[in-house]
This record gives C-alpha cells, structure tokens and sequence, in this order.
C-alpha cells in the first residue's frame, strides 16, 4: 500500500512566523504535490515537483516556496504566514507520467490556523 | 480555461442509489477520476476511467461518461451511512501532471 504521511494533523501559527510543512511518500514516487483545500472552492494546486530538486508552480504559488532535497520528502514553506493562509493543505504523491493512469495518493492532510 | 463542476449538497436515504455528477471543459482530457474524502482525512481514489470508455462498473460503484456533453457521473448503488463523505470529480489529460478538481459533493446518507 501506498502511504503518504504528512507531519502534523492540526497546526496553529501567527501571522508572520515562518511555516514549514512536511511529507513523506514510501513508494519510490517521482512526483509529488502540494493542495489547499478550501470550502466551496475544491483543491488548489500549490507547488509540485517531479524529481529531486526540481519544481513547477502550480495555479496559487503566491506566498509560498517548497523543497525536495531527498525523493521521498516534500516541503512546503510559508516564508511569513498569514490569515488568509488558513486552511487545509494536503499532500499527494504520483509514481511517474509514464504510468498510464498517473494516479495520485493522498496524505491525511494539515488543518492550519494562523491566528 | 479547464473547469470542473459539481454540485455542493445531495442527500440520500440508506438503500437508495446517489448520482453525483460532474461537468468538466477540456476536451483533452484522457482520465476522469472520483475520489472519496471522508471527514478529517484525505482524499481516497475511488474509481476512474479512461475518455474512450463510455462506462465502468466496479462493485457498487458505476461511472458513466458522456464525452460529447463532457458529462461524468457517479452512482452508488445500495447506499450505505459509510457512503456519507464529499466526493470529487477530477479530470488529466494525458500528457500533463496536473489534475483538476471540482469543488466536491457532499453526501449525506439519512438512515
């Protein structure tokens, strides 16, 4: 089975403060993603990656920045947190384009508040 | 650009069948998925299909796409209370990394 793990459930930070979020995927997958969901509007890509050190922005990078130093680990990083950062983040991870179906697998995910 | 839409809200009685729907904008689109989130975890690929099929049927679960009307949906046969979650209609084309989802359904499953 695949497992995507996120490191904190629930999280509370103040405006300002710098934010990291963590994930790990123990299949070997190449890419990886970063979400936010919000009521009413679905998930929102973030940032995603499909190699070492290698990043693409997705439709909402703004205020954000993400690291994968090591294939299996995936950052995200809130430089300076803000309200309206409030939210869930979820985390995904995909094995490769060639597979046919790409099919991506998701983390528990991150509800973070920032007060 | 690509749009995918879903309604917000169904309710269903235990026993009955749920059709979720979805509509979707990009004609490249190859695959279509659902996935399942149940309170306070991710998301859970249920089932997907493939643009040159017109149906798939997996246990309780039948997808139906229409290609001309860019129309998916999701029954659930039999409902259960376990079936209460919000489900997703995401769309890929084929040469591309990003999916696209809707906003979810949430299913309520009355007893």
């Amino acid at each position: 089975d695949v497992k995507v793990t996120q490191s904190s459930r629930y999280l509370v930070k103040r405006t300002g403060e710098k934010v990291f979020l963590e994930c790990v995927q123990d299949m070997d997958h190449e890419n990886m993603f970063w979400y936010r969901q919000d009521p009413g509007l679905g998930l929102r890509l973030i940032y995603f990656s499909y190699d070492v050190k290698m990043k693409e922005k997705g439709d909402i990078p703004e205020g954000y920045s993400v690291s994968r130093e090591k294939k299996e680990r995936f950052s995200l990083i809130l430089e300076s947190a803000s309200t309206n950062q409030t939210s869930m983040y979820l985390c995904a991870s995909s094995l490769d384009q060639e597979d046919s179906t790409d099919t991506q697998y998701f983390g528990p995910g991150t509800r973070l508040t920032v007060l | 650009g690509e749009d995918v839409e879903q309604s917000l809200f169904l309710s269903v009685r235990e026993g009955d069948s749920s059709v979720i729907n979805c509509t979707y904008t990009d004609s490249s689109s190859t695959y279509l998925y659902w996935y399942k989130q149940e309170p306070g975890a991710g998301l859970q690929l249920l089932t997907y299909i493939f643009s040159n099929m017109d149906m798939k049927q997996d246990q309780r679960l039948t997808v139906l796409l229409n290609k001309k009307d860019k129309h998916l949906s999701l029954r659930i046969a039999d409902t259960q209370t376990g079936d209460s979650a919000i489900y997703f209609c995401a769309e890929k084309e084929d040469s591309s990394y990003k999916l696209i989802f809707g906003s979810g359904t949430r299913l309520l499953v009355r007893p």
